[in-house]
């Protein structure tokens, strides 16, 4: 079974509205992370936002929020006020355990902002 | 140094030839992870080292991968025999969890494109 299942592979967003990208998990481990990182044409994957097992409350940075939803194994990311620079592959990972195990990776959500 | 560096940014090589990669982590990052990136997926994992030993080598995908770290720090992941399938971008990251949930993420560099010819 797939560790990170990402079904959107491509989708829109109108500039200054909000979007969701899918992701679903499956792990048994009671300890994990989940984070998203943004991948631009130019290649860089840049880390944006984590998730704790543990944690109580959804993780926010600036624009990004995690809707984490453990019964369900979910972790939308939600861009609100989308902008140009939006535009890249968005890709959803779990860590298994605590500390420095390996990460896995879906296999990416492509976004688009429009003007 | 300041962000995670990638030695050569592309390779270009011929089937059957030997490369070796580098990476640079960021000072005071025990943890070095290598990803394998093939077009149109996700990171895929080979390796990470927690100092100078390799602490999961499970992601490398046969005996042609073998990646060093001597001295804890730069690492060279190095292919033996190559071929064309081994063409991808070859990511490197390091990570410390010496501080908040913003650090439990990775720094990534920017790669080498690998193309096998």
């Amino acid at each position: 079974a797939q560790k990170i299942t990402q079904t959107q592979p491509g989708m829109f967003v109108q500039e200054k509205e909000a979007v969701t990208l899918d992701c679903t998990y499956d792990t048994s481990d009671p300890s994990y992370g989940l984070f998203w990182y943004k991948q631009p044409s130019s290649g860089e994957m840049i880390f944006l936002i984590y998730q704790g097992s543990y944690d109580q409350q959804n993780a926010t940075e600036g624009r990004y929020s995690l809707n984490f939803q453990k019964a369900r194994k979910s972790a939308n990311l939600v861009i609100s006020a989308s902008q140009l620079g939006d535009s890249a592959m968005y890709f959803c990972a779990m860590r298994e355990g605590g500390g420095y195990q390996k990460v896995t990776f879906g296999t990416g959500t492509k976004l688009q902002v429009i003007p | 140094g300041a962000g995670v560096s990638q030695t050569p940014s592309n390779k270009v090589t011929e089937k059957g030839k030997y490369v070796e990669l580098r990476c640079d982590p960021i000072s005071g990052h025990t943890a070095l992870y290598w990803y394998r990136q093939s077009l149109g997926q996700g990171p895929e994992f080979l390796i990470y080292f927690q100092g100078t030993g390799a602490a999961d080598d499970s992601g490398l995908p046969n005996d042609r991968f073998f990646a060093v770290r001597p001295e804890g720090s730069v690492s060279t992941l190095k292919i033996q025999r190559t071929e064309r399938g081994d063409s991808a971008v070859y990511l490197c990251a390091s990570s410390s969890f010496d501080r908040g949930p913003m650090d439990y993420g990775y720094t990534f560099g920017s790669g080498t494109r690998l193309t096998v010819v």
